[in-house]
């Protein structure tokens, strides 16, 4: 099984600043990763899959990158709406998912 | 709208039996393999079960391997999970999902809204 390991496991962030988070895999996933974003008491939703790609209707300051096992979701200005817990999730061997970060006002 | 309802979740004792249901509307169901998703309280997620889009391919992460049953009706286009010899372990809130291409190993963009299992005697 490819365990995801997420980190930080929180990140304060002030809004219109910038988040980090990372996502590594015990082994290679090629580019086989997607980030989730989950709020209080709803399911989660796609924000990015193929590593990089953003899906419908999720805005620009989000973006994806990585290769192998070393990913990353950045968000470039922090807007209320986004503090959440995000988690990653490989597809390349089964399906696995790290144990998330959780963004929380700074 | 592509949308997935689920339902079926509910109290059960340790070694009971449960049937969770997923109705899908807005895609044409039969092209893409769903899964099953859970998110025991306060955790994060943990895929469950996948099935092809025929039905004819099914999958199961070792933790419910040998107690759970997923199967598809396409006719109805609900999707299902037999849950048999239930364990506190396997409370969680139930999420069906659906793949963004088809394939079992696949992103999900599509969630149910969850249903709730809780095993306690």
């Amino acid at each position: 099984e490819i365990v995801m390991t997420q980190s930080p496991a929180t990140l304060s962030v002030s809004p219109g600043d910038r988040a980090t988070l990372s996502c590594r895999a015990s082994q290679s996933v090629s580019s086989h990763l997607a980030w989730y974003q989950q709020k209080p008491g709803q399911a989660p939703r796609l924000l990015i899959y193929g590593t990089s790609t953003r899906a419908t209707g999720i805005p620009a300051r989000f973006s994806g990158s990585g290769s192998g096992t070393e990913f990353t979701l950045t968000i470039s200005s922090l807007q209320s709406e986004d503090f959440a817990i995000y988690y990653c999730q490989q597809y390349n061997n089964w399906l696995t998912f790290g144990g998330g970060t959780k963004v929380e006002i700074k | 709208e592509v949308q997935l309802v689920e339902s079926g979740g509910g109290l059960v004792q340790p070694g009971g039996s449960l049937r969770l249901s997923c109705a899908a509307s807005g895609f044409t169901f039969s092209n893409y393999a769903l899964s099953w998703v859970r998110q025991a309280p306060g955790k994060g997620l943990e895929w469950v079960s996948a099935i092809s889009g025929g039905g004819g391919s099914t999958f199961y992460a070792d933790s419910v391997k040998g107690r759970f049953t997923i199967s598809r009706d396409n006719s109805k286009s609900t999707l299902y999970l037999q849950m048999n010899s239930l364990r506190a372990e396997d409370t969680a809130l139930y999420y069906c999902a659906k793949t963004i291409v088809g394939t079992t190993e696949d992103a999900f963009d599509i969630w149910g809204q969850g249903t709730k299992v809780t095993v306690s005697s």
